[in-house]
């Protein structure tokens, strides 16, 4: 167990609606991630979150949206659903926002779009 | 911009053989390079990382790898495969910049599976 928990862990929903992911960090840690994993894809980085403040952007679709609250969880916004946003979702945390720091995965939300 | 390659989608050994999952990065900055494992329905656990400290980096499980910087390489090994092994394994990257830290940059993983 990691410490980073999410849910929901399996979410199913259709094309063109919204869903809500959520992850709360390990205690103490203040750096979020969120990541994409796909099998076409691969795992991709999607978006870092410090202290409450957005860090840093990758591969992230204008459809989606993140943030951070105060009390350090994150929430992982998706509308427009396509068929294509099928994919496995790991949030990670870690203690800073150093390059070597490592980061802790949680178990992931598997987002299936019909 | 960095990247991994990881070359050999799947691996397969027999029980008690040796196990090296190979990793060749690209950086144009001294990387930070971790491997991970991933378990079926589960979330990636740290196995190591490399942080410029010793070259040779032992982790969890019995799993080390060696940074070889003339090779650009961070390839994972264990001496003896056991059946807990399977799994999937990422190498991933992550370099500094201005003391931030940025994404990890995962490669495509290796399926491991170990044969009785």
């Amino acid at each position: 167990d990691s410490g980073v928990t999410q849910t929901p862990k399996h979410l199913i929903t259709a094309t063109g609606q919204r869903v809500t992911l959520r992850c709360s960090p390990r205690s103490g840690d203040l750096s979020v991630y969120w990541y994409q994993q796909s099998l076409d894809q691969g795992l991709q980085f999607l978006i870092q979150y410090y202290n409450g403040e957005e860090r840093a952007k990758g591969n992230i679709l204008e459809r989606f949206s993140a943030q951070q609250f105060p009390d350090l969880h994150s929430e992982l916004n998706l509308s427009s659903l396509e068929l294509g946003d099928s994919a496995l979702y790991f949030c990670a945390s870690s203690a800073l926002a150093l390059s070597y720091n490592e980061q802790f995965f949680g178990p992931g939300t598997r987002l299936t779009v019909l | 911009a960095q990247s991994v390659t990881q070359l050999g989608s799947h691996v397969s050994v027999s029980e008690g053989a040796l196990v090296l999952l190979r990793c060749n990065y690209s950086s144009s900055v001294p990387p930070y390079l971790f491997w991970y494992v991933q378990y079926p329905n589960q979330g990636l656990q740290l196995l190591l990382k490399y942080t410029s400290a010793a070259t040779l980096v032992k982790g969890i499980n019995g799993f080390e790898a060696e940074f070889k910087k003339s090779e650009t390489s961070f390839h994972l090994t264990k001496p003896s495969a056991h059946m807990s092994d399977a799994a999937e394994y990422f190498c991933a990257v992550s370099v500094s910049r201005g003391g931030s830290n940025y994404k990890l940059t995962f490669g495509k993983g290796t399926l491991l599976t170990v044969n009785p």
